[in-house]
């Protein structure tokens, strides 16, 4: 089973602030999601990552495969970005169970 | 596009009844999925389709649970009998898959709240 960790589970920060969440899985995997969750419950997916960088406006997305770690970091954070931020590996193989798994989300809050 | 398209936003009904929650992909999506939020479980994946042929279901908890995708535009989620612990939010994503693996950017729908009293 893929366990995955996210941290910090909450964040606050003022605006302006450069933002990093953590994402750390046990299991081999063929990539990895970050999804973003509004206030509203609406789920946007932000970078879909198999290996190095991806970056999106103030929005990037780093992954080492080796390490099994990936990063969102947000730059120049706005009120508007706050929301929950969920990483998910995808599995290598169907076998042994493997598949989508989530963290259980990051909470960010970003004040004006 | 309208995007991933979901119906109801709400349901409402009493154990023991027949659910059936619905969704529209993404024209020219191939892969839809399906996924549960609770507050204890948080998003888990329940079953994924590519090419309408599900690829993944390990993640229906129990037989009470089915999906089905009869083609490329639409597929249904059927929870009978539904119970209370059934009660959550209830998302279909679409995506373009190259192989068998969710490895695109998915687009969400708005989800389906289900209350099973």
């Amino acid at each position: 089973k893929n366990e995955v960790e996210q941290s910090p589970q909450n964040l606050t920060a003022q605006e302006g602030e450069f933002i990093t969440i953590n994402c750390s899985y046990s299991v081999g995997i063929s990539a990895l999601h970050w999804l973003q969750q509004h206030p509203g419950g609406g789920i946007v997916s932000l970078f879909m990552l198999s290996s190095g960088k991806k970056k999106h406006g103030r929005l990037i997305a780093t992954i080492n495969i080796q390490e099994k770690h990936s990063s969102l970091h947000i730059t120049a954070s706005h009120p508007r970005d706050s929301a929950v931020y969920i990483c998910a590996p995808v599995g290598r193989k169907k076998s042994s169970g493997d598949k989508l798994t989530f963290g259980t989300g990051t909470r960010l809050a970003v004040r004006p | 596009d309208a995007g991933v398209i979901q119906s109801p936003r709400h349901e409402v009904t009493e154990m023991g009844q027949e659910v059936t929650l619905r969704c529209k992909p993404i024209s020219g999506h191939n892969s839809l999925f399906w996924y549960r939020q609770t507050m204890m479980r948080g998003l888990e994946l329940l079953i994924y389709f590519n090419n309408n042929v599900p690829i993944d279901d390990s993640g229906m908890p129990e037989d009470r649970f089915s999906a089905k995708m009869p083609n490329a535009s639409f597929s249904t989620l059927k929870i009978q009998p539904s119970e209370p612990r059934d009660s959550a939010v209830y998302f279909c994503a679409s995506s373009f898959e190259q192989g068998v693996w969710a490895k695109n950017i998915q687009y969400f729908g708005a989800g389906t709240r289900l209350s099973v009293l």
